[in-house]
């Protein structure tokens, strides 16, 4: 199976700031890679597919990058509604697999 | 607007069978896309357990090796998720999932505990 990496575990900032978000797949997944934003006690929600196309009614200050290994998911402006938890996904090959989250808290 | 919304036991005994449905509503279950199933364990891990598609074919992660079973009611627009065999370690928040690459709509989850 492949195996995503985010990083940091815990990322504290303050409203205003402009965050960045790692995940690493353990090989080279092209641009199958997608972002999800899950809030306490709701569900995940689709944030970025294919590592940088943006999703309908997702507001424009996320964004993502990256291909093969490595990828990115910034935040250019943090606010408040913005903190929970952050999951890459990779759909390159089967399994699915997701990786073990960033945690964005407020500082 | 689409709609999924899970529905079953919330306490099953290990070694018994967890049954769960996920009824959609705002779209078709077999104009397209696949329909998943996904759960969240105890401390955030996300584990995919498997689809049904459209057409009706199957995928299952290979981690569930033969417990798992996904089915649907074309009829009712439902689709059902079936894990034998359960563990305390099936705990979890079980969510069910339209698409085929990433996910686009996904139920509220329904939590399952496995306990005597």
């Amino acid at each position: 199976d492949i195996v995503l990496t985010q990083s940091p575990a815990t990322l504290s900032v303050t409203p205003g700031d402009r965050v960045s978000l790692s995940c690493r797949a353990s090989q080279s997944i092209s641009n199958y890679l997608h972002w999800y934003q899950q809030k306490s006690h709701e569900s995940p929600r689709l944030l970025i597919k294919y590592a940088s196309q943006s999703i309908s009614g997702i507001p424009s200050r996320f964004s993502g990058s990256g291909s093969g290994t490595d990828f990115t998911l910034s935040i250019n402006s943090v606010e408040t509604e913005d903190f929970g938890m952050y999951f890459c996904q990779q759909s390159n090959s089967w399994p699915y697999t997701f990786g073990g989250g960033t945690k964005l808290e407020i500082k | 607007d689409v709609q999924l919304q899970e529905s079953g036991p919330g306490l099953v005994k290990p070694s018994q069978s967890l049954s769960l449905t996920c009824t959609v509503t705002g779209y078709s279950i077999t104009s397209d896309y696949a329909w998943n199933w996904i759960r969240q364990f105890p401390g955030n891990k996300l584990e995919w357990m498997g689809y049904i598609s459209y057409s009706g074919s199957t995928s299952y992660n290979p981690s569930l090796k033969s417990r798992i079973s996904i089915t649907r009611d074309t009829s009712k627009n439902q689709f059902f998720l079936q894990l034998n065999s359960v563990t305390t370690e099936d705990t979890a928040t079980y969510y069910c999932a339209r698409g085929l690459f990433s996910m686009d709509y996904w139920g509220q989850g329904t939590s399952v505990t496995v306990s005597s």
